[in-house]
C-alpha cells in the first residue's frame, strides 16, 4: 500500500508489561512523527525524526517511552513498565522534507489493564 | 506552548443543516490545518491556511484564518451523514533554525449529521 501503516492496530497489556508499536512510513519520507491520542481528545507531539535522527522528543511523557528509526524508515515506539494512563492510540505520521503535510497511519489502540 | 481551543466539542445534527466549528487561541498562527477523522483511521488533512484574513473552499467546506491568524472557522453547508467525524484544527509552529513543523492539535468537534 501507499500509505502510513501501523502494527499492532489493537494492543492490550497487563500493567507492567513493556510494548513495541511499529510504524511503516511511505517510503521516502524523511521526516516521521509520533502523536498520543487520548479517547476524546486531539493528538498530542511525542516525538519527532528526520531520517535516522530522532531530533525532537520533548513530548515523551515519561523515561519509560522510547523511540527508534534506525535505518531510516521503520520506526518502533516502546513503552516499558505501562502503566494504565498509558492506554491511548499511538498515532504515526511522515511527511517529505520540508513538507507541512504530514500523513498519518490508522493509530495502535493501546489498552493497559 | 499554543493552545487550541475548539468549540462546540460536540455537534448532533440532521442532514442539510449547516453548521460552523471554531478554533481559537491567544497566540498568532504561522499557519493553521483542519483535518477530519473517521473511527479507527488516522486525521486526514482537508486544508492549510496561511494568511490572515484568507478563505479556502473545498466543495461544501468553507475554511477562514482571522485577520489577525489568531482564530479560525470551518463552516460545512447543507451537512450529510458522510460528513461525519471527528474535525481537528492545529497550529504549525517551527522552532527556530528547525525544517519541520510541529502541529499542536485542539481537542476536536465530533461532529454527528442525521440522516
Amino acid at each position: 500500500g501507499a500509505g502510513v501503516s501501523q502494527s499492532p492496530r489493537y494492543k492490550v497489556a497487563k500493567r507492567g508489561q513493556d510494548v513495541a508499536l511499529r510504524c511503516d512510513p511511505i517510503s521516502g519520507h524523511v521526516s516521521l512523527f509520533w502523536y498520543q491520542q487520548a479517547l476524546g481528545q486531539g493528538p498530542e507531539f511525542l516525538t519527532y525524526f528526520q531520517n535516522e535522527a530522532q531530533l525532537d522528543k520533548s513530548g515523551l511523557p515519561s523515561d519509560r517511552f522510547f523511540a527508534e528509526r534506525p535505518e531510516g524508515s521503520v520506526s518502533t515506539l516502546k513503552i516499558q513498565r505501562t502503566q494504565q494512563e498509558d492506554s491511548a492510540v499511538y498515532l504515526c505520521a511522515s511527511s517529505s522534507h520540508r513538507s507541512d503535510t504530514q500523513y498519518f497511519g490508522p493509530g495502535t489502540r493501546l489498552t493497559v489493564l | 506552548t499554543q493552545l487550541l481551543e475548539q468549540s462546540p466539542q460536540f455537534l448532533s445534527i440532521q442532514e442539510g443543516e449547516n453548521l460552523t466549528v471554531y478554533c481559537n487561541s491567544s497566540s498568532v498562527f504561522s499557519s493553521l490545518q483542519w483535518y477530519r477523522q473517521e473511527p479507527g483511521e488516522g486525521p486526514v488533512l482537508l486544508v492549510t491556511v496561511v494568511t490572515g484574513g484568507e478563505v479556502k473552499k473545498l466543495k461544501r467546506l468553507t475554511f477562514q484564518f482571522g485577520d489577525a491568524r489568531k482564530d479560525s472557522s470551518l463552516h460545512i453547508t447543507a451537512a450529510q451523514p458522510g460528513d461525519t467525524g471527528l474535525y481537528l484544527c492545529a497550529a504549525l509552529s517551527r522552532a527556530g533554525g528547525t525544517s519541520y513543523g510541529k502541529l499542536t492539535f485542539g481537542q476536536g468537534t465530533i461532529l454527528t449529521v442525521h440522516p
